[in-house]
C-alpha cells in the first residue's frame, strides 16, 4: 500500500528564514509521481510541483527547491527567504503511473511565517 | 470561467435536508474526484470518474450519491446526512487515466456544516 508521512505537523518562522517541509514516502511500486500542493486559507488547493520517480535531479523554482532522495524515500520541499504570503498548509501526495493513478496524500504541514 | 469551479463555496443543511454539490471543470480533462478534507485529518479521496464512469469508489456511505453527466460536470448529491459529515469537499480533474499525465487541479471546496 502506498503511504504518505508529513512528521511536521505545524512549523512556524520569521519572515526572510529558510525552512524546510518534509515528506517521506512508501511504494512498492517501481515507478511513481511525487507531487506538493499548496493550501492557502482560501481552501483551494494548488499545484506546485510533480516529480516522476525516475528523474531525481533537483528542481528550483525561485524561492522554492525540491530534494528527492529515492535512496531514502524522501521528497522534501524547501522555501528560501520565506514570505508571510507563503503561509499555507501543505501536502505531499504520491500516485501510481498507471491506472487510475490515484493520489495519496500526506497529513500536511501548517507553516506559518510571521512578520 | 477557467480551471475547476465548484458551487456553492458553503452549505449548512439539517440532517433531514436533500442538498446537492456542483463541480465544473473547463480544463478538457477527462477525469474528475470527490475528496474530503475533515480537520485535522489527511484528504480522503471519495469517487473517482474517468470518461463519466465511476471507476473508483473508496467504500463512502451510500448518503453521498454522486452523478456525472458528462466529462466536465460532476455532482455529489447529499441525503440524511450526519454531524461528522462536517468538512471541506473538493473537486478535482486530471487528464485521465494511462495519459502519462496525472496533476490534478482542485477547486476552491464547499464547506459543509451538517446541523
Amino acid at each position: 500500500a502506498q503511504k504518505v508521512t508529513q512528521a511536521q505537523t505545524e512549523i512556524s518562522v520569521v519572515e526572510k528564514e529558510d525552512v524546510t517541509l518534509d515528506c517521506v514516502y512508501e511504494t512498492r511500486d517501481t515507478t511513481y509521481y511525487l507531487f506538493w500542493y499548496k493550501q492557502p486559507p482560501s481552501g483551494e488547493l494548488v499545484f506546485l510541483i510533480r516529480r516522476n520517480s525516475f528523474d531525481e535531479q533537483n528542481e528550483i523554482s525561485g524561492r522554492y527547491s525540491w530534494n528527492f532522495q529515492k535512496s531514502t524515500s524522501s521528497f522534501n520541499f524547501t522555501i528560501t527567504a520565506s514570505q508571510v504570503v507563503d503561509s499555507a498548509v501543505y501536502f505531499c501526495a504520491l500516485s501510481e503511473v498507471r491506472g487510475a493513478q490515484k493520489l495519496v496524500f500526506g497529513q500536511g504541514t501548517r507553516l506559518t511565517i510571521n512578520p | 470561467e477557467t480551471g475547476v469551479t465548484q458551487t456553492p463555496r458553503h452549505l449548512v443543511m439539517g440532517m433531514t435536508n436533500k442538498k446537492s454539490l456542483k463541480c465544473e471543470q473547463h480544463l478538457g480533462h477527462n477525469a474528475m474526484y470527490w475528496y474530503k478534507q475533515s480537520a485535522k485529518k489527511p484528504l480522503e479521496l471519495m469517487f473517482v470518474y474517468n470518461f463519466k464512469e465511476q471507476t473508483e469508489n473508496n467504500s463512502v456511505p451510500s448518503r453521498f450519491s454522486p452523478e456525472c453527466p458528462n466529462s466536465s460536470h460532476l455532482f455529489l448529491h447529499l441525503h440524511t446526512l450526519q454531524p461528522e459529515d462536517s468538512a471541506l469537499y473538493l473537486c478535482a480533474s486530471s487528464q485521465g487515466p494511462n495519459t502519462g499525465n496525472n496533476e490534478q487541479f482542485f477547486g476552491p471546496g464547499t464547506r459543509l456544516t451538517v446541523l
